[in-house]
Parts: structure tokens; sequence; C-alpha cells
């Protein structure tokens, strides 16, 4: 098993550029959710979806999008990027989405908007 | 403000000895997490203790409870280099659903 595989790793883009970036995970959980990590805040929760179909807003949802048609992906998608936006994204699994389980992270993908 | 605020925000100890990260939270929680983070990866879940729990021990990890201070220590003995790292607490607290809010972590420098 891979577990939670995000891609890309690294992306720089310019203010106003789109860019989506990629969750998979093969473990079966019905649980995902993209998490943003900025220095000194923590990680905060962007989106998350308990299930295919689907999604849901979490603390800092605005400027991103999410969709889940099935049970392994969880694409963000950044319509407009803004420097705002320049941050380290988690994709974040769970079978029980947190009540009594752990969270199974991704190698997390570090986005620089100029 | 985050639920879960750890204590030191540094910590530099020496091969060997104990570490000590302390959690606190301000509302009622279901049950509290300790992530641990290597520089550049992701979280790795560490452990878990219910509301209802007051210690849990997994391996050279022992974590205390104390909800009526909303208080968690997370305890490291015989540290090695390798823990180094930043170790995160995460509370899912009673009526918020299924989120769990992080702290802003303690970052552990383990010296050889």
């Amino acid at each position: 098993n891979a577990g939670v595989t995000q891609t890309p790793k690294f992306h720089i883009l310019k203010t106003g550029q789109s860019m989506t970036l990629q969750c998979a995970q093969d473990m079966n959980h019905g649980y995902l959710s993209w998490y943003r990590q900025d220095p000194g805040m923590g990680l905060r929760r962007i989106h998350y979806s308990v299930a295919a179909g689907i999604t849901d807003k979490g603390e800092v949802p605005d400027g991103y999008n999410v969709s889940r048609s099935n049970t392994e992906d969880f694409p963000l998608r950044l319509e407009s990027a803004a420097p705002s936006q320049t941050s380290v994204y988690f994709c974040a699994s769970s079978l029980t989405g947190g009540n009594t389980g752990e969270l199974f992270f991704g190698e997390g993908s570090r986005l620089t908007v100029l | 403000s985050q639920q879960g605020e750890e204590d030191p925000q540094a910590l530099s100890i020496q091969e060997g000895e104990n570490a000590t990260m302390n959690c606190s939270y301000k509302t009622s929680i279901n049950n509290l997490q300790w992530y641990r983070q290597n520089s550049g990866r992701g979280l790795v879940h560490l452990i878990l203790i219910r509301s209802n729990e007051r210690e849990k021990h997994s391996g050279r990890l022992r974590v205390t409870l104390d909800t009526s201070k909303k208080s968690s220590s997370l305890l490291i003995t015989a540290s090695r280099a390798a823990d180094t790292a930043s170790y995160f607490c995460a509370t899912h607290r009673e009526n918020a659903g299924n989120m769990l809010t992080f702290g802003g972590g303690t970052r552990l420098m383990v010296k050889p």
C-alpha cells in the first residue's frame, strides 16, 4: 500500500494562474481532507469529504475548490492563485474521520505563488 | 485562536535524556492525538488518548491527559537523534463533528 500520495511535491505559479493538487489514497478510507500548514499556525483544514460525492468546507475554504468523484481521489483546485496561498498543503485520510481514529497524511505539496 | 497550544515551542536535549512536551486546550474534547513531523515530511500519528483515559503508553512514549486542567503531556524517554522532529497535539472537540484542531507544534532537537 502506498497510503496517501500527493502530487506535485513542489510547484511555483504566478498570481492569477490556476493549479490542481492531486491526492490519492489506496486504503479504502471514506474520509479525505486537505490542510494547509503555515509557520506558527499549525494545520488548518481547507475542505473535506466523508464519502464519494460529498464535500464540505473546513476552516479556511476561500479560494479553493474540491471534488470527490470516487473513493480514491480528492483533488484540490486553486482557480486564481494568490500570494496568500503560498503554503505547504497536506492531504489526509481516515477510516472514521478523526472521531475515533488517526489521520494518515501524504508527504505534502509545497506551493509558492509569486 | 488554536484549540491546542504546545509548550515549549522549541526544545533541545542530549541523546538519552527525556523530552516532555505539553499541550493545553480550551474546550471539552472527545480525544486528543499526538503527531510527529520530520522536516519536509507529512505528519505521522503517534498516539490517541480518549477523554475518559488518563495515561497511555506506546514504546518510549507516554501520554497523560488531565481534563480538569485541559492539558496533555507527551513524554519521550531515552531520546535518540532520530526523535528530532516537530510534535503536534490535535484535539477532537465535542460537538465539532469530525474536525481535528492542531496546535502550532513543539520543535524537538536531540543532539547526539
